[in-house]
């Protein structure tokens, strides 16, 4: 079945610092791949999203780029600020006749020390 | 933007009871969803509907019924909690196949 991997369970960064969040996926065809973020007592909150090979998603200063080649989506920020910890969920959706069921990561805690 | 909320927003259930989650939409969405929240194991799809009066099982349906009365209204209904039911539970909606989905703010669920 689709599978999300997401390799760090928790990052440690600081201000200004670059992040990056790996996200790899197993699925048939062109699933859309997603980035939600979720803010400590909130339910998660939909960032971006992708649909083709090569296509770049982006919002709040956080971009990813779909490649069907190494099957990634992985998230990246240039300079982070205290404000961006929270837990990202990488989430791929399979065209499926009944319904969108998103197929979600474990999820990366992010810290970012002020 | 998009509006999901959830009732209540945390409750305590003995074993054994039944419990009742709410969700209300108002975005007009077709699709919505349940979905349970553990540590390490991420989001997880426990029923989804996308018409009224009809559900299907996610992911982890074993435990948990759904009822969809309306198009804004979706339940997860736990007839006979466990402690095992023990988590946060995230109520979406999105318009339709392959959309993007939009969470309420979760209820959290403690099984004594």
């Amino acid at each position: 079945g689709d599978s999300v991997t997401q390799t760090e369970g928790q990052v440690a960064l600081s201000e200004e610092d670059f992040l990056t969040i790996h996200c790899n996926y197993s699925a048939s065809g062109y699933p859309a791949l997603f980035w939600y973020v979720q803010y400590p007592g909130e339910g998660p909150q939909f960032l971006f999203r992708a649909s083709r090979d090569k296509e770049k998603g982006s919002s709040r200063g956080f971009e990813a780029t779909y490649d069907k080649g190494t099957t990634s989506f992985h998230l990246r920020k240039a300079s982070v600020q205290e404000s961006d910890s929270a837990v990202y969920y990488c989430a791929l959706g399979g065209p499926n006749s009944a319904g969108n069921k998103l197929t979600f990561g474990i999820g990366t805690r992010v810290l970012v020390r002020p | 933007e998009a509006a999901v909320t959830q009732s209540p927003r945390s409750k305590v259930a003995v074993t054994g009871g039944k419990v009742t989650l709410s969700c209300h939409q108002t975005n007009n969405h077709d699709y919505m969803y349940w979905y349970r929240q553990d540590t390490g194991h991420g989001l997880r799809l426990i029923h989804y509907s996308y018409v009224a009066d009809s559900t299907e099982k996610g992911d982890i349906p074993d435990g948990y019924k759904a009822s969809r009365p309306s198009q804004e209204n979706f339940s997860l209904i736990l007839e006979l909690a466990s402690l095992s039911q023990t988590a946060v539970y995230f109520c979406a909606s999105s318009v339709g196949n392959q959309d993007t989905q939009y969470f309420g703010p979760g209820t959290r669920l403690l099984v004594l």
